[in-house]
């Protein structure tokens, strides 16, 4: 069974450090890969997707991808308070026209001022 | 833009009793998808739809649970009869056919008692 992996946490960094959120993914195969936010009582957000190996950056956002690892994850920097939510990663393990993603459970991220 | 649209917001049931989510998707997007989630399991995908066909059922934990898109703006997701451990989170998102990203609405929060 296709399985995205992700520390629980909850991850707690000082406001303006860098926090650092990671996901592993068991196929091989998949193709393109997803950050989501989602505070809490609220709906899943898109921050970012990847396709590629390598960074992608996207203002204080940085994804990064290693497929040979099998992990991507998500780097905040300058962590603010209004960034204390749970971040979700999500892959889609098949090419073509499947749009079905695999979810992690999460990782709750708390920035303390 | 209206953004995905999910009726009713919050939805207290006896059990055994009928329950019916709806959900608009986002005008001019081809897929939509019908989620549950929870904290033990997280965020589950029940079906999704292209162009108003069922493509991905697969998700949908029992007979008790059935879901119809008779047009591209409306979908419903059923559940007769209801039981308590039904009681999660309803999410619907929708995707353009070009792209992967899903958009979520605001949830249905259900609760059978």
């Amino acid at each position: 069974q296709k399985e995205v992996e992700q520390n629980s946490g909850p991850l707690s960094v000082p406001e303006g450090a860098i926090a650092s959120l990671n996901c592993t993914y068991s196929d091989r195969g998949s193709q393109s890969f997803f950050w989501y936010r989602q505070y809490s009582g609220k709906s899943p957000e898109l921050i970012m997707f990847i396709y590629s190996n390598g960074d992608k950056e996207d203002g204080r956002f940085t994804a990064q991808l290693n497929k040979a690892s099998q992990y991507v994850s998500l780097l905040i920097r300058d962590s603010q308070p209004s960034d204390s939510a749970t971040y979700l990663c999500a892959v889609n393990p098949r090419v073509g026209n499947n749009r079905k993603l695999i979810w992690g459970l999460g990782t709750s991220l708390a920035v303390n001022p | 833009d209206a953004g995905v649209i999910q009726s009713p917001r919050h939805e207290v049931t006896e059990m055994g009793q009928e329950v019916t989510l709806r959900c608009k998707p986002i005008s001019g997007h081809d897929y939509l998808f019908w989620y549950r989630q929870t904290m033990m399991r997280g965020l589950e995908l029940l079906i999704y739809f292209n162009n108003n066909v069922p493509i991905d059922d697969s998700g949908m934990p029992e007979d008790r649970f059935s879901a119809k898109m008779p047009n591209a703006s409306f979908s419903t997701l059923k559940i007769q009869p209801s039981e308590p451990r039904d009681s999660a989170v309803y999410f619907c998102a929708s995707t353009p056919g070009s792209g992967e990203t899903q958009y979520f609405g605001p949830g249905t929060r259900l609760l059978v008692l």
